[in-house]
């Protein structure tokens, strides 16, 4: 059974770091390409990052420079690094499973980062 | 770059309606959309993928349909469970979401 297990999230102070993992069973995460997506309080979904098969990643405009996708194959396990977190980052951040022509069929339950003073 | 907009961004139906809701994308697009319903506190559940193709235990009462620019997803007889919010997405060069569209009662 395919499943998707996020933590990490949590109370963070502007300017600061925080690492999200996402833990997943029943297929390998190299694999596939996994995507990171987040959903702000009351609004809608937001895709943040992504790393191919291969290893290349992609992140969205909002995030780059400041947030880093990685996996450990090892561990079959998907990371988020954010840093320099600003209050509008606050959000539920879900990992998801990549499927071809770009659907994503699995999801996390989701982990809150919440970025304020 | 591409956006999808959804309409309405809410609608009020009953139990047993036709519900329609579609996206629109600002330039044509391949037919690699999606739709993913999700309820409160809940992640997304992906419900039809390939505009028209539905994912695996999903009821038949969902369908998709569309090309280019203009996709629909249609419920044919709207159950008690299918009161959520509905987001279309499709992968060009980055994911993206469409705003989402709330079904209430």
């Amino acid at each position: 059974e395919v499943q998707l297990v996020e933590s990490g999230g949590g109370l963070v102070q502007p300017g600061g770091s925080l690492r999200l993992s996402c833990a997943a069973s029943g297929f390998t995460v190299s694999s596939n390409y996994m995507n990171w997506v987040r959903q702000a309080p009351g609004k809608g979904l937001e895709w943040v990052s992504l790393i191919y098969s291969g290893g290349n990643t992609s992140y969205a405009d909002s995030v780059k420079g400041r947030f880093t996708i990685s996996r450990d194959n090892s561990k079959n396990t998907l990371y988020l690094q954010m840093n320099s977190l600003r209050a509008e980052d606050t959000a539920v951040f879900y990992c998801a499973r990549g499927r071809a022509g770009g659907r994503f069929d699995y999801w996390g339950q989701g982990t809150l980062v919440t970025v304020s003073s | 770059a591409i956006q999808l907009t959804q309409s309405p961004s809410s609608l009020s139906a009953s139990v047993g309606d036709r519900v329609t809701i579609t996206c629109r994308a600002s330039q044509a697009i391949s037919s690699t959309l999606a739709w993913y319903q999700q309820k409160p506190g809940k992640a997304p559940n992906l419900m039809i993928y390939d505009a028209s193709s539905l994912e695996s235990g999903v009821p038949s009462r969902f369908s998709g349909s569309g090309s280019g620019t203009d996709f629909t997803l249609t419920i044919s007889s709207l159950q008690p469970e299918d009161f959520a919010t509905y987001y279309c997405q499709q992968f060009n060069s980055y994911p993206i979401f469409g705003g989402g569209t709330k079904v209430e009662i």
